[in-house]
């Protein structure tokens, strides 16, 4: 089973400011199957990114994702108010399928 | 618009059976991958398993957590995903998710539906 860590677990930050999300994996991701979530308070997950660095569907610009083997990172360039969120990794390439424990950031 | 509904959801007693449904419209539901998820409360997301489009084979794979005791079907006239949930323990406890699997074999997984809560206690 591929463990997935995330760190920080939770950031304290103010809109506009630059975020860098971290995410690694105990074994080298198969392809490029990993993906990011997000998930607001009693809401259900949204895709962010798929394939390391690929944007879903509606998804703006600012959220990126990059990385490679058994390190990947996600980053909002400018927090907006509605960012204040957890965010999960994820991968996909190997059962199981498992996720990161998250990480929330919150408003200072 | 593609959306997932998840239902089915309740109380239930340990050692009990239950069934969720994962009801879904606007896309070609044969053509698509079915997962499902968990999130107990206060916790993070947990897959449960999968279930392949046909041109896969319909494939299933499930957690070790939920491996024979749980298992995934499908109906794709009706564009419906099953979950039965059997020998329900009360670490079963959660809220669960079903997605569309997008990309081929391997997939992510958008969009989710809101979720059904399963409390299973004595």
């Amino acid at each position: 089973e591929i463990v997935l860590t995330q760190s920080p677990g939770t950031l304290s930050l103010s809109p506009g400011e630059r975020v860098t999300l971290s995410c690694r994996a105990s074994q080298s991701i198969t392809a490029s199957y990993l993906a990011w979530y997000q998930q607001k308070a009693g809401q259900a997950p949204r895709l962010l990114i798929y394939g390391i660095s690929s944007r879903a569907t509606g998804i703006p610009e600012r959220f990126s994702g990059s990385g490679s083997g058994t390190h990947f990172t996600l980053t909002i360039s400018r927090l907006e108010p509605e960012d204040f969120a957890v965010y999960y990794c994820h991968q996909y390439g190997n059962s199981p399928l498992t996720f990161g424990p998250g990480t929330k950031v919150d408003i200072k | 618009e593609v959306q997932v509904v998840e239902s089915g959801g309740g109380f239930t007693e340990p050692g009990r059976s239950l069934r969720l449904s994962c009801t879904t419209s606007g896309f070609n539901f044969g053509d698509y991958a079915v997962s499902w998820f968990r999130q107990a409360p206060g916790k993070g997301l947990e897959w449960i398993g999968f279930i392949k489009s046909k041109p896969y084979g319909e494939t299933t794979e499930y957690a070790p957590s939920v491996k024979g005791r749980f298992s995934i079907s499908r109906d794709d006239s009706k564009g419906i995903a099953y979950l039965q949930m059997n020998s329900l323990k009360a670490e079963d406890t959660a809220v669960y998710y079903c997605s569309r699997g997008v990309g081929g074999y391997y997939n992510w997984f958008d969009p989710w539906g809101q979720g059904t809560l399963v409390t299973v206690s004595s």
